[in-house]
């Protein structure tokens, strides 16, 4: 089975810019997540998604925001960039379903740099 | 609150020694404690994971141990060698959240 790929591996971007960031999970898996990595931060979560349906959210502005898609590809956006912001997205994917929860696998990340 | 304490920071062992890790959390309504191991330039991969209803769980140089009563979880390396050099991320979980919180990671360095 192919991993989980995240697309674009790394971007560049200016403040006040959009950016949005593609996960494609491994093939059956239906549950999404996003999280932030920074040095000193470890691994931050942004949402969950499952069935194109949000199901859980992180502690993160309304600049960032995420979606899913019927092949449970999963998009997040972040609106008006800030410095901070620069950081590696990571995408995790999962069964979703089953009794209790399932181990996740991530992918990549896309490395995004705010000038 | 949601807070995964993981100890030490840093860790340096000499080959072949062990290696011990530390998670504290406090949800007790936490049920799942997968670990994570990240390469320099790489994807975290999941190493070794434990359930509530499990107190140990090993698998060849590596084994979790977890005590739901102290709301804590360690990560143990046998026989370390210097690929298992890494950054370590502890996490919890629980059914119906669908959400995750790791732990700060351990940078661990096995010397040659």
């Amino acid at each position: 089975k192919a991993g989980v790929t995240q697309t674009p591996r790394y971007l560049i971007k200016t403040r006040g810019q959009q950016v949005t960031l593609s996960c494609s999970p491994i093939s059956g898996h239906r549950s999404v997540s996003w999280y932030q990595q920074t040095p000193g931060q470890g691994l931050q979560f942004l949402f969950e998604y499952f069935s194109e349906t949000q199901r859980n959210k992180g502690n993160f502005p309304g600049r960032f925001s995420g979606r899913q898609f019927s092949n449970s590809r999963s998009e997040m956006n972040v609106s008006t960039l800030e410095l901070g912001d620069s950081a590696l997205y990571l995408c995790a994917s999962s069964l979703g379903t089953g009794t209790g929860l399932q181990p996740q696998h991530f992918g990549d990340g896309t490395r995004l740099s705010i000038l | 609150g949601e807070n995964v304490e993981q100890h030490p920071s840093t860790l340096s062992v000499q080959e072949g020694d062990s290696a011990v890790i530390k998670c504290t959390y406090s949800d007790s309504a936490s049920n799942y404690f997968p670990w994570y191991k990240q390469e320099l330039g790489k994807r975290p991969q999941l190493i070794i994971d434990i359930r509530s209803n499990v107190g140990e769980k090993k698998d060849q140089r590596i084994a979790v141990t977890l005590n739901k009563t102290a709301k804590h979880f360690s990560l143990h390396i046998t026989e370390t060698q210097p690929e298992d050099s890494a950054v370590y991320f502890c996490a919890e979980g629980w059914s119906g959240t669908y959400k995750y919180i790791f732990g700060t990671g351990t940078r661990l360095k096995v010397l040659a």
